[in-house]
């Protein structure tokens, strides 16, 4: 069975930083575009940022862009997702998310997610 | 493109149908994916290409549309089926709508 599993979450102060890491289990990463989708308490979805199979194009959110930078190690089967100069508002359940061959951007396998939460 | 999700919450008895819709602010043909979510679960894909069932999915779900109009439609509603639902285009999702138990 395919899966994924985040960690990297925590509480940080507004400005500060976190990096968030993703392991797939059943599958390996490098024939796949992955995403970070982000859920704050009660509301609904937001994608957050996605990574060609190799790492050679990045796309995001305007209100992430300049301060998030996704990453993918494929020999290290590893996706990750640094965020800094974190803001109140990016506190939320980060997910990690396998996209469906063919670039449509449809997610069909799910972590269980990691919490930030950006407070002081 | 903003994705309109509408009702925002939809009570239904169980073994009625839905019929939930979203509605795109610009022309976005069929690339369009439906996700199901139960509280404190991770979002699940439904549907797929605007009618295309995932792997695994009831045939009593199914999808319509294309353009700026989509329906997602759940026939004879079982317990499991009360759950949040989101439109998707690429990098957007709907706001969701709550089906609910009546």
């Amino acid at each position: 069975e395919v899966s994924l599993v985040e960690s990297g979450g925590g509480l940080v102060q507004p400005g500060g930083s976190l990096r968030l890491s993703c392991t797939p289990s059943g599958f390996m990463l490098s024939p796949y575009w992955m995403s970070w989708v982000r859920q704050a308490p009660g509301k609904g979805l937001e994608w957050v940022a996605n990574i060609k199979e190799d790492g050679g194009s990045e796309n995001y959110v305007d209100s992430v862009k300049g301060r998030f930078t996704i990453s993918r190690d494929n020999a290290k089967n590893s996706l990750y997702l640094e965020m800094n100069s974190l803001r109140v508002e990016d506190t939320a359940l980060y997910y990690c998310a396998r996209e469906t061959p063919g670039g449509a951007c449809y997610f069909d396998c799910w972590g269980q997610g990691t919490p930030v939460t950006v407070s002081s | 493109v903003v994705m309109t999700q509408s009702p925002a919450t939809l009570s239904v008895s169980p073994g009625e149908g839905a019929t939930l819709s979203c509605r795109a602010s610009q022309s976005i043909g069929r690339k369009f994916a439906w996700y199901q979510q139960k509280p404190g679960q991770t979002p699940r894909l439904l549907i797929y290409d605007a009618s295309i069932r995932a792997t695994g999915v009831p045939a009593r779900f199914s999808g319509r549309g294309s353009g700026t109009e989509f329906t997602l439609t759940i026939n004879n509603l079982q317990s499991d089926d009360f759950a949040v639902y989101y439109c998707q285009h690429y990098g957007t999702f709907g706001q969701g709508t709550r089906v609910e138990v009546k």
